[in-house]
């Protein structure tokens, strides 16, 4: 069965960086694109970034692009997001998902990730 | 780019109503509309895709419709496991939106 499972989250200083991984197992994780969603407490869903299923193309949403650099380890299975210079509205629950053409099939538990003095 | 409004932002209802949620997009986005549902402290969980595909083992109480900008998901006959949070979602242009969400309560 599919499984992701998203690992790195924290308490982290502001200014300071971070990287989250997302292990993928039960399907052939070389062939899907990913996806990184984030959800600030109490809030709701807020798209992140996509990569290709070969790394070769990367999309980010505006609020973090510069800061955020989403890769992936096809030969480990894995599925990164690095997290750079980070703010206190970066404090979020962070899924990984799995691109199914549009839409996201299937996602991890969460990571959360909570920027504090 | 393109913004998804949903409506109501909340709802309250009984087991067994019949449950409509909106959805609008700002611009035409042809039938690339997904639908999830959440569960506090839980992942989303895909249920529609194409606006009107179920996924698989999805209730057939579950439904989408529409096409270009007015989106719906309706739940014929609610069920205590569907309290929860739905969340719309686009993809276009390589970019990917949510809705802001509806929360479904107890009545």
């Amino acid at each position: 069965q599919v499984q992701l499972v998203e690992s790195g989250g924290g308490v982290v200083q502001p200014g300071r960086s971070l990287r989250l991984s997302c292990a993928a197992s039960g399907f052939t994780f070389s062939t899907y694109g990913m996806h990184w969603v984030r959800q600030a407490p109490g809030k709701g869903l807020e798209w992140v970034a996509l990569i290709w299923y070969d790394g070769s193309s990367k999309y980010y949403a505006d609020s973090v692009k510069g800061r955020f650099t989403i890769s992936r380890d096809n030969s480990k299975n894995t599925l990164y997001l690095q997290i750079n210079s980070l703010r206190a509205e970066d404090t979020a629950v962070y899924y990984c998902a799995r691109r199914q053409r549009s839409r996201l099939d299937y996602w991890g538990q969460g990571t959360l990730v909570t920027v504090s003095s | 780019a393109i913004q998804l409004t949903q409506s109501p932002s909340s709802l309250s209802a009984s087991v067994g109503d019949r449950v409509t949620i909106t959805c609008r997009a700002s611009q035409g986005i042809s039938s690339v509309l997904a639908w999830y549902q959440q569960k506090p402290g839980k992942a989303p969980k895909l249920l529609i895709y194409d606006a009107s595909s179920l996924e698989t083992g999805v209730p057939s109480r579950f439904s989408g419709s529409g096409s270009g900008t007015d989106f719906t998901l309706t739940i014929s006959s609610l069920q205590p496991e569907d309290f929860a949070t739905y969340y719309c979602q686009q993809f276009n242009d390589f970019s990917l939106g949510f809705g802001g969400g509806t929360k479904v309560e107890i009545k």
